[in-house]
């Protein structure tokens, strides 16, 4: 089993559309967790760190389920420009074991 | 952004050859890593440093090895390339574990 599992998609939506992503982990002593946004044949940038009470930005919404050890990304409003593949990083805290899991595609269609 | 900057960009070699990618960055942190990231499987730790005297192995470090010149210098080296090391090649660095790691633009390395 990966350590970090998400479910590749793609993901294809029309503009202004909500979408979700669900991420899993394995390791129960994980303490942080990230959300990225990777564009195609780009760098990995950070989209927001999820916290335990959940956080939002803007159209984004991320919670954080520790008793089922899962992370979900929420998109309200799609927008042309959220077409890109959002990575799930999960983190022991002061270890830099960092996890990537292996990243949904999204795609939003006019 | 060029905060953390790599090169070469790109490169493609042959089998056997020596090669290094190298990485600087300006955001004055202390730990930087190597990572190289396949198709369907993510990103995979390949060595970390925490200061320049601190080099740490990840998951995946054989047939790479890395110097930490400074503290705003890191790079990776391919003793003896292998087709099998072609992949798209990314540092970063963080202020101190557990936060938000920063990437450069990547190296596609292509190997023959």
């Amino acid at each position: 089993r990966k350590e970090v599992e998400q479910d590749p998609g793609p993901f294809n939506v029309p503009e202004g559309a909500t979408v979700a992503f669900n991420c899993t982990y394995s390791n129960s002593a994980s303490q942080s967790f990230f959300w990225y946004r990777q564009d195609c044949r780009k760098e990995p940038k950070l989209l927001m760190s999820v916290y335990s009470s959940g956080n939002e930005d803007g159209r984004f919404t991320a919670q954080l389920n520790r008793a089922s050890q899962y992370i979900s990304l929420l998109i309200r409003d799609s927008k042309l420009s959220d077409s890109a593949t959002y990575l799930c990083v999960v983190n022991q805290y002061n270890n830099n074991d960092m996890r990537f899991g292996a990243g949904t595609r999204l795609t939003v269609k006019p | 952004d060029a905060d953390v900057t790599q090169t070469p960009r790109n490169r493609i070699t042959k089998t056997g050859k020596r090669i290094m990618l190298e990485c600087s960055q300006t955001k004055g942190h202390d730990r930087m890593y190597w990572y190289r990231q396949d198709p369907g499987l993510g990103l995979r730790l390949i060595y970390y440093s925490f200061d320049v005297k601190d080099i740490n192995k990840g998951e995946i470090s054989d047939g790479y090895s890395v110097s930490r010149q400074a503290q705003a210098k890191f790079s990776l080296s391919l003793e003896s390339a292998i087709p099998n090391q072609t992949a798209l090649y990314f540092c970063a660095t963080s202020h101190t574990g557990g936060q938000p790691q920063h990437f450069g633009d990547g190296t596609r390395l292509s190997i023959l």
